[in-house]
């Protein structure tokens, strides 16, 4: 199975600011890289595909990056309704694994 | 709009079974694969099985192979799992989740999920 490590595994933030999270792949999964938002008792939002492909609705100060094994999302300005969790899921094979998830807060 | 709404969570003992249900809507059901994936309590995703757009290919994690089974109904638009033989590992918050972008292993929406929780 592909591992997918993201980090950090937490991280706080300011309102504004510039927000970066990496996940890498165990083995190159070319783009085949989705960017998920789960919300405390919500489902998952799927917010980028494709490694950079922003999913209509979402709005802009999201996006991603990356190829093969190394991969960055970023959040441009960071808003209160920002606050989250965020995985990252490879699905180059199967079984189609997720990072561990970067837990978002306000500071 | 996609509609996914799962049904048929609950509290059930260590060894006996449960069958969720996923009824969809919205979107044309028969032509897209469809994937269950689980969150325990506080804790991360794991994806438990993809079954293709015809019913045809069904694949598991290895966690619940030989004990869960993976169905459709395309004339109810409708995804089933069948859980037997449940352990208390296998507690979680169950969601149905809609494949697209011409691949089979993307997930790309997601239903509201249903509790099922294992425990004597």
């Amino acid at each position: 199975d592909i591992q997918m490590t993201q980090s950090p595994s937490s991280l706080s933030a300011s309102v504004g600011d510039r927000v970066t999270i990496t996940c890498q792949a165990s083995q190159d999964i070319s783009n085949y890289l989705n960017w998920y938002q789960q919300k405390p008792g919500k489902a998952p939002n799927l917010l980028i595909y494709d490694a950079s492909n922003l999913k209509t609705g979402v709005p802009s100060r999201f996006s991603g990056s990356g190829s093969g094994t190394d991969f960055t999302f970023t959040i441009s300005s960071l808003q209160p309704e920002d606050i989250a969790t965020y995985y990252c899921q490879h699905y180059d094979n199967l079984p189609p694994t997720f990072g561990q998830g970067t837990r978002l807060e306000i500071k | 709009q996609v509609q996914l709404v799962e049904s048929g969570g609950g509290v059930v003992q260590p060894g006996r079974s449960l069958r969720l249900s996923c009824a969809a809507s919205g979107f044309t059901f028969s032509s897209h694969a469809m994937h269950w994936v689980r969150q325990a309590p506080g804790k991360g995703l794991e994806w438990v099985a993809l079954i293709s757009y015809d019913g045809s290919n069904k694949r598991y994690a290895d966690s619940v192979k030989g004990r869960f089974t993976i169905s459709r109904d395309n004339s109810k638009n409708t995804l089933y799992l069948q859980m037997n033989s449940l352990r208390v590992e296998d507690t979680a918050v169950y969601y149905c989740a809609k494949a697209g972008g011409g691949s089979s292993l993307r997930i790309e929406s997601w239903g509201q999920g249903t509790l099922v929780t294992v425990s004597s």
